[in-house]
């Protein structure tokens, strides 16, 4: 079966710009999560959306965002892009219930200029 | 407070040698799951392996094994006779409580040397 579907997988975007990211989860799987891995912080949880809810939360400023669709497929969304956002950010599918293992996309190399 | 500690930033050894890698975990959760990953240069992380806080029996797929203790809170990874392959970044992470959220540790860089 197809695994979790990331794109762009490259994308280099200007200091103040926005971008969008999109994740297709495995067939099925009805939560997506999102990390962000940097070399300095490692890798931290943004959120997750479960049947189109949020239902976690990192800690990270309200300039993140994301949305989950009927189809389950996910983007998440960045605002007034600062250096500091430049990362590779993972998109992860589950199939929702506490302690299932996630399945992890190639991910989005994300750099702001 | 949830935290995953991997002490080890690099490991380097030759091919064929066996390697541990180590994982040491904090948690007030008594149901809690621990996980490896292993992330390639290609940066796709691949889940290696899932144990939860009641199985403490150890693992041992092919090359790879796993030895879980709960007295010291530690999830460690061995893989024996290394591959070139197998060099890669390793990830130990934790959930626990009522959410899938996962906490990892910094990774473990393994370089095998041919």
């Amino acid at each position: 079966k197809a695994g979790v579907t990331q794109t762009p997988r490259y994308l280099i975007k200007t200091r103040g710009q926005q971008v969008t990211l999109s994740c297709s989860p495995i067939s099925g799987h009805r939560s997506v999560s999102w990390y962000q891995q940097t070399p300095g912080q490692g890798l931290q949880f943004l959120f997750e959306y479960f049947s189109e809810t949020q239902r976690n939360k990192g800690n990270f400023p309200g300039r993140f965002s994301g949305r989950q669709f009927s189809n389950s497929r996910s983007e998440m969304n960045v605002s007034t892009l600062e250096l500091g956002d430049s990362a590779l950010y993972l998109c992860a599918s589950s199939a929702g219930r506490v302690g299932d293992g996630y399945t992890f996309g190639s991910g989005t190399r994300l750099t702001v200029v | 407070a949830q935290k995953v500690t991997q002490a080890q930033t690099e490991i380097s050894v030759v091919e064929k040698e066996d390697v541990t890698l180590d994982c040491v975990y904090e948690t007030r959760d008594t149901t809690y799951y621990l996980f490896w990953y292993k992330q390639p240069p290609s940066g796709e992380l691949v889940f290696l392996i899932r144990r939860n806080s009641f199985d403490e029996q150890n693992e041992i797929s092919g090359r790879y094994s796993w030895n879980f203790q709960k007295s010291t809170s530690s999830f460690n990874f061995t893989i024996t006779a290394s591959q070139v392959v197998d060099s890669a970044v390793y990830f130990c992470a934790l959930s626990g409580g009522a959410t899938n959220k996962l906490i990892f540790g910094t990774g473990t860089l393994l370089a095998v040397q041919p």
